[in-house]
Parts: structure tokens; C-alpha cells; sequence
């Protein structure tokens, strides 16, 4: 079946430390892949998002990039700042109810 | 402003009594979803509708209700509420493109039941 794995967190890191949060699928055919991210008390809003194999999607600083050889989704960013800090998930789409299949969460804790 | 709405922020309810949680969004997206969020489990989804008069059950529908009425909105009922369904809850809706361009997802209501 369908499967998103997320490396666990917390993660801490230093403020401008480059940062990977790791992201692996299991999936049929060639899904969609995204990240999303919640900041704390809010919903989650869509980070990124790539829809073909060598994709890459990007925003405020973030970067992943579809690889299908290694099923892998890994969320990149060169230099975090503190209001990074929030919950990162790595989720792709379903394609028979349109259904998104969700990576449990990396929290992300960034120090000033 | 593009946005979900949901009803209300925060609720504190007695086992058994009746809630509705309302859920609206002005996009006029064809697909709306309810999800929970716990910890350690993560997102999932309890429904999700189509369309109007269409609906069907996610992974935890168990002691929920939903009903799509109108393109807009799309309730989350709960017909006799019990402590196990204390949670975070969203709705969230996508365009009728499968929402490969992603989902726009209400800031949540914490439900707890005592």
C-alpha cells in the first residue's frame, strides 16, 4: 500500500544551520508529493509541492526534490532561521480517492 | 481572502450530547476533507466529499457523521460523542484537479469530550 516514512524528531538546529528532513514513499505508479507545515496553533498549510520524478519544489528558502530511483521526497533548506520552528509533513496523494497519505511529523526546533 | 473556516476554535463537550462542527470554504472547491490529528498517530482522515451528495469514508469514520448539502460546506457531525474522540480536527478542501496543487486546510478545532 501507500506510505510516507519521516525521519523523527525533535530536530533541533542553531539558527542559519542547514537543515534535511528526511522523507521516503511507498506508492503505486508516480504520486504527488508534498510538504506541508504547522505552525504551532495554527492548520497546516502547503509548503511544497513536485508532481513528476525530478521535480523540484521550492519556497521561502525551502527546496525537495522528487527522486524516483530512491522513492525519496527529503526537504533541504540552506540557512534556517528561528521562525522555521513548526511541525514539518511530508504527505503524497492518493491517486483513486484523491486522498493524502501523510508522514507523521518532524518537529523542528530552531535556537537563536 | 481564499480561506476554510471552521467552528468553532474550541469546544468542551459532555459525553453524548450532539455537536456539529461546521466547516465552509469560498473557492468553490469541488473536494472537502475532515481529518484528525493526535499525537504520535499523526493525520487522518475520518470523510471526504467529491462533491455535493457525495461522500465517503476515510479511515476513522467510526461515530462521525458528514453531510454535503451545499458546495460551500461540509459538517462534521457527531452524533453521541465519546472521550476517545477528544482531538485536533481539520477540514480541508482542494479544486477538482485532485488536488495535485494541494489542499487549503482550516486553523483546527480542539475538541475535547469529558
Amino acid at each position: 500500500g501507500n506510505s510516507v516514512t519521516q525521519m523523527e524528531g525533535p530536530v533541533t538546529l542553531s539558527e542559519e544551520a542547514f537543515l534535511t528532513i528526511n522523507c521516503t514513499y511507498t506508492a503505486t505508479g508516480y504520486p504527488s508529493l508534498f510538504w506541508y507545515v504547522q505552525y504551532p496553533g495554527e492548520g497546516l498549510q502547503l509548503l511544497l509541492k513536485a508532481t513528476k520524478a525530478d521535480d523540484k519544489g521550492s519556497n521561502k528558502g525551502f527546496e525537495a526534490t522528487y527522486r524516483k530511483e530512491t522513492t525519496s521526497f527529503h526537504l533541504e533548506k540552506g540557512s534556517v532561521q528561528v521562525s522555521d520552528s513548526a511541525v514539518y509533513f511530508c504527505a503524497l496523494i492518493r491517486d483513486s480517492n484523491y486522498q493524502l497519505i501523510w508522514g507523521a511529523g518532524t518537529k523542528l526546533i530552531i535556537k537563536p | 481572502e481564499a480561506q476554510v473556516t471552521q467552528n468553532p476554535r474550541y469546544l468542551i463537550t459532555v459525553t453524548g450530547k450532539k455537536l456539529t462542527v461546521t466547516c465552509s470554504q469560498n473557492m468553490n472547491h469541488e473536494y472537502m476533507s475532515w481529518y484528525r490529528q493526535d499525537p504520535g498517530l499523526g493525520l487522518r482522515q475520518i470523510y471526504y466529499s467529491m462533491n455535493v451528495e457525495v461522500t465517503d469514508k476515510g479511515d476513522v469514520p467510526e461515530g462521525y457523521k458528514v453531510s454535503r448539502k451545499e458546495k460551500r460546506n461540509f459538517p462534521l457531525i457527531l452524533e453521541s460523542p465519546s472521550p476517545n474522540q477528544t482531538s485536533l480536527y481539520f477540514c480541508a478542501s482542494s479544486a477538482g484537479d485532485r488536488g495535485y496543487y494541494g489542499y487549503t486546510f482550516g486553523s483546527g478545532t480542539r475538541l475535547t469530550v469529558v
